[in-house]
């Protein structure tokens, strides 16, 4: 079954600090990965997308075939970091469909 | 701004009634996706279109429907509503062949 598991719903690290949101995916082929970040309930934006291996906000994420893992990572936290982030998962094909993790809370402390 | 549009920002309203939310995707996008986002759910897929067709349907209540219209644009259609459905309310959107759905701001429903 296609899935995607974050197993922190909530984490909380220091300014300056190193990060590293968590994602875990199940899937039989060869999916795409994307991080989606949400500001204080406003829109959902995409951050990064796997294909596209690019830093985006100081955040890098690398596919990890073999432990079919997608964690995002990001070397020193600011405090507008602070937000909620979703893992999404597409196995292409007709629909598009995104699968979603259930998000990391991320906060930043002073 | 992703270009995706939604009304109402805000709406309230009693138990027992019915309301509809509506999206605009962004200029050339195809396929819409419904979301339901609540404080001790997170985000909940309801329903895609595609192109004015139904093309998969989440966690969507029978008390909840949605249609996609000719110019493209989609009405989430929520009925009988409860407490419970107090949420925000997220379409989004993407292109036919590629997978970045983009987001609208959201109507945030408020039962009461």
């Amino acid at each position: 079954a296609q899935r995607v598991t974050q197993p922190e719903k909530l984490l909380s690290v220091f300014k300056g600090a190193p990060v590293e949101l968590k994602c875990n995916y199940s899937y039989s082929g060869s999916p795409e990965l994307f991080w989606y970040v949400q500001y204080s309930r406003q829109r959902l934006q995409l951050l990064l997308r796997h294909i596209s291996r690019e830093s985006i906000k100081g955040f890098t994420a690398d596919l990890n075939k073999g432990e079919t893992s997608f964690h995002l990572k990001k070397p020193f936290a600011q405090e507008e970091d602070s937000a909620m982030y979703y893992c999404a998962l597409s196995g292409g094909g007709s629909n598009y469909q995104l699968i979603w993790g259930a998000g990391t809370k991320l906060i930043i402390k002073p | 701004d992703s270009g995706v549009t939604q009304t109402p920002k805000h709406l309230i309203t009693a138990t027992g009634q019915r309301v509809t939310l509506r999206c605009s995707p962004r200029s050339g996008d195809l396929s819409v996706y419904w979301y339901q986002q609540s404080l001790d759910q997170g985000l909940q897929f309801l329903i895609q279109y595609y192109n004015g067709e139904e093309r998969a349907k989440g966690n969507i209540l029978e008390r909840f429907s949605a249609q996609q219209f000719p110019d493209l644009h989609s009405e989430l259609n929520l009925s009988s509503l409860e407490l419970g459905d107090s949420a925000l309310y997220f379409c989004a959107s993407s292109k036919s062949t590629r997978n970045e759905q983009f987001f609208g701001p959201g109507t945030r429903l408020t039962v009461l």
